[in-house]
C-alpha cells in the first residue's frame, strides 16, 4: 500500500515568513495529492487538489506543486490565521484510496 | 446551502457497535461518493473507507477491513458507518465529509477528487 510522509512534524515561523512544508509518497501517484488545513476542534479544510490547483475561496498565498511522488506546499507570507496543522492526502487509485500524511503542526515562534 | 450533519456524542463500552449517521442537504445527494475519517485524540487523520452513495459500492481501509461497514439510505439523504467490536484505541473524533470530483486528467483518464465539504464530527468514545 502506498503510504504518505510529511516533514517535518512540526515547524515554528513568524506572520510573514514563507514556509514550504514537504509531502512524500512511497510510489508514484502522478498528481492525486491534496492539501488540507486544520484548526483545533474543527474539522479539515480543503486547500489544494491535483498538487497544485487551488481550491475555490484560499488565498493564493497557498501554493502546491510536485508530482510523482515528492510535493510542497509552500505559504508565501504567514498569516496569524494560518497557524494549523497540514496534511497531505493521496487520492489515487480507482477506486481512489484517500490516505493521510501524519501532519505537520505549524507554530507561532 | 451544501452541508452534512452528523449524529450526536456516543460512549460505547469495548466489544460493543456504534452506528454514526451523516445527513446530506443542499445538493444531489446520489451524486457524490462519502468518505469516512477519524482522528484520535491528540492524533492525525486516518481515512476509514468510502462509498458511493450511487450504487453502495464501498472501499474499506486494509486496518478496519471486517468491522466497519458503510451503507447509505437515499430516501432520507443520510450516509452510515457502523464499527463492531469496539475497542479503547477507537476512541476518535468521526468525521464524514463530500468526495467531490474537481478536475478531470485526460492523461490519467480519471478524476482529481478532494473532500470540500465536511460534517461537524462525532466523539465516540470507548470505556469501560
Amino acid at each position: 500500500d502506498i503510504q504518505m510522509t510529511q516533514s517535518p512534524s512540526s515547524l515554528s515561523a513568524s506572520v510573514g515568513d514563507r514556509v514550504t512544508i514537504t509531502c512524500r509518497a512511497t510510489q508514484s501517484i502522478s498528481s492525486f495529492l491534496n492539501w488540507y488545513q486544520q484548526k483545533p476542534g474543527k474539522a479539515p479544510k480543503l486547500l489544494i487538489y491535483a498538487a497544485s490547483s487551488l481550491q475555490s475561496g484560499v488565498p493564493s498565498r497557498f501554493s502546491g506543486s510536485g508530482s510523482g511522488t515528492d510535493f510542497t506546499l509552500t505559504i508565501s507570507s504567514l498569516q496569524p490565521e494560518d497557524f494549523a496543522t497540514y496534511y497531505c492526502q493521496r487520492s489515487f487509485g480507482t477506486p481512489p484510496l484517500y490516505t493521510f500524511g501524519q501532519g505537520t503542526k505549524l507554530e507561532i515562534k | 446551502q451544501v452541508q452534512l450533519v452528523q449524529s450526536g456524542a456516543e460512549v460505547k463500552k469495548p466489544g460493543a457497535s456504534v452506528k454514526v449517521s451523516c445527513k446530506a442537504s443542499g445538493y444531489t445527494f446520489t451524486s457524490y461518493g462519502i468518505i469516512w475519517v477519524r482522528q484520535a485524540p491528540r492524533e492525525g487523520l486516518e481515512w476509514m473507507g468510502r462509498i458511493s452513495v450511487y450504487n453502495g459500492n464501498t472501499n474499506y481501509a486494509q486496518n478496519l477491513q471486517g468491522r466497519v461497514t458503510m451503507t447509505t439510505d437515499t430516501s432520507t439523504n443520510t450516509v452510515y458507518m457502523e464499527l463492531r467490536r469496539l475497542r479503547s484505541d477507537d476512541t476518535a473524533v468521526y468525521y464524514c465529509a463530500r468526495e467531490l470530483p474537481l478536475l478531470y486528467s485526460s492523461l490519467q483518464e480519471d478524476y482529481y477528487y478532494g473532500m470540500d465539504v465536511w460534517g461537524q464530527g462525532t466523539t465516540v468514545t470507548v470505556s469501560s
